[in-house]
């Protein structure tokens, strides 16, 4: 069974870069699109974009100025830069797995808390 | 984007009745190339990430309860639950998946009568 564990620190300073990792066990992370969301405080999902195990990565559009996923296969880990963070970027953060080429999601980390503030 | 707009934002209902969530998307999610809705349905419950149910609008995800079921195409969805159960309390997404960025529904939170 897939387990994705996401980590990172919890608190951030506005206009800081805010680096997420997800760590993958109990299976590779090639062959499988990875993809970052985030869920403000009592508010729903949003896509921040994925990455897939060779490198290619598609982001929202309203976050691509700011963000960079990025892979890497001999950790089996996939990380999150967000720059330039403000206070609309306090989310908790989730990692989650894509089984093919269509972007629905079947395994998903318990998520981490980030708050922005000075 | 496509807008994905869910009905009730919330909705109680009692043990063992059915409990209908609805999604409609701005515009068709129909994937012409293999006449597939791209429509998938989560449950999210409080403190724990989203959990898939349904995908292709009707395919239930392994080791989902035979009572969630998914139905409908191109821009009108339902997600019934056929006899509620406690456990089934929780906010449910809808996520259309044929273009990018993947949206998701507001949420329906379901409750007990």
């Amino acid at each position: 069974q897939v387990q994705l564990q996401e980590s990172g620190p919890g608190l951030v300073k506005p206009s800081e870069t805010m680096s997420l990792t997800c760590s993958v066990s109990g299976g590779s992370i090639s062959n499988y699109y990875w993809s970052w969301f985030r869920q403000p405080p009592g508010k729903g999902l949003e896509w921040i974009g994925y990455v897939f195990y060779g490198g290619s990565t598609d982001y929202h559009p309203s976050l691509r100025s700011r963000v960079t996923i990025s892979a890497d296969t001999s950790k089996n880990q996939v990380s999150l830069r967000l720059a330039s963070v403000t206070d609309a970027d306090t989310a908790v953060y989730y990692c989650a797995r894509t089984p093919g080429i269509h972007l629905w999601f079947d395994f998903w980390g318990p998520g981490t808390p980030v708050a922005v503030s000075s | 984007d496509i807008v994905m707009t869910q009905s009730p934002d919330s909705l109680a209902v009692s043990l063992g009745e059915r409990a209908t969530i609805n999604c409609k998307s701005s515009q068709s999610v129909l994937k012409r190339s293999n006449n597939k809705n791209c429509l998938a349905w989560y449950q999210q419950k409080p403190g724990q990430p989203p959990k898939l149910l349904i995908y292709w609008a009707s395919t239930r995800e392994s080791g989902v309860p035979g009572r969630f079921s998914g139905s409908g195409s191109e821009t009108d969805f339902t997600l019934t639950i056929s006899r509620l159960q406690a456990e089934d309390v929780a906010v449910y997404y809808c996520q259309q998946y044929e273009s990018s960025p993947p949206t998701f529904g507001q949420g329906t939170t379901l409750e007990l009568k």
